[in-house]
């Protein structure tokens, strides 16, 4: 069975304060990892996908990177408007839907 | 421009009462899904569609139906066998076994009177 686990559940971060998120997975034949951002009581933002081990994507303050066993979503000096909950979802094998983490909330103070 | 609807925003269910919830694309995918969320957690799938009149069930499916009769709908009815309805719910779309990314409707929060 395919599983996602993310952590931490919840980070508060001061602005300007980097720091990693972590998705780890467990899934045979990995085809795609995806983060996502969703705001509060909206849809799921699409922000990356990677593919294989050691791909990097970057967008803005954003970093996220691939091993065999995990995906990091790196956020470099964030600003409040960065606060949101980041979802990380793994694609496995042609015929099953994706299967999503449970999320890291984010926080960022000004 | 493309994209996915979904509406009511919000819907409120009285005990006993089935409900529908509405999703449209049209972004001409094949496939379309519905998850659920609950506060603080991530995505559930309840049930999904490759292609017209054909669909299959996802991991929470119990209490859940849906209807696949044209390309750019995917309607969910909530029955009355779901005794925990309330929760945020996604309607999502891609074509088929590709890598490209799930495109999202904005969510409708169903909650029980």
């Amino acid at each position: 069975e395919d599983q996602v686990t993310q952590s931490p559940e919840a980070l508060r971060l001061q602005e300007g304060e980097s720091s990693s998120l972590n998705c780890s997975y467990t899934v045979s034949g990995l085809r795609g990892l995806f983060w996502y951002r969703q705001d509060p009581g909206k849809g799921p933002e699409f922000l990356f996908t990677l593919y294989s081990a050691g791909e990097e994507k970057e967008k803005e303050r954003l970093k996220a990177t691939l091993t065999k066993k995990e995906s990091f979503l790196h956020i470099t000096a964030p600003k409040p408007e960065d606060s949101a909950t980041y979802l990380c979802a793994v694609q496995p094998p042609t015929g099953r839907a994706l299967t999503f983490g449970s999320g890291t909330r984010l926080q960022v103070q000004p | 421009d493309g994209g996915i609807t979904q509406s009511p925003k919000y819907l409120f269910r009285k005990e006993g009462q089935n409900v529908t919830l509405s999703c449209e694309q049209n972004l001409n995918h094949d496939a379309m899904y519905w998850y659920r969320q609950d506060p603080g957690q991530g995505l559930r799938l309840i049930y999904y569609s490759q292609i017209v009149n054909d669909f299959q069930k996802g991991d929470i499916a119990e209490g859940y139906s849906v209807s696949r009769e044209k390309k750019e709908s995917f309607p969910l009815t909530v029955t009355s066998a779901q005794k925990n309805p309330t929760a945020f719910y996604l309607c999502a779309s891609k074509n088929w076994d590709s890598l490209e990314k799930l495109f999202f409707g904005s969510g409708t929060q169903l909650s029980v009177l």
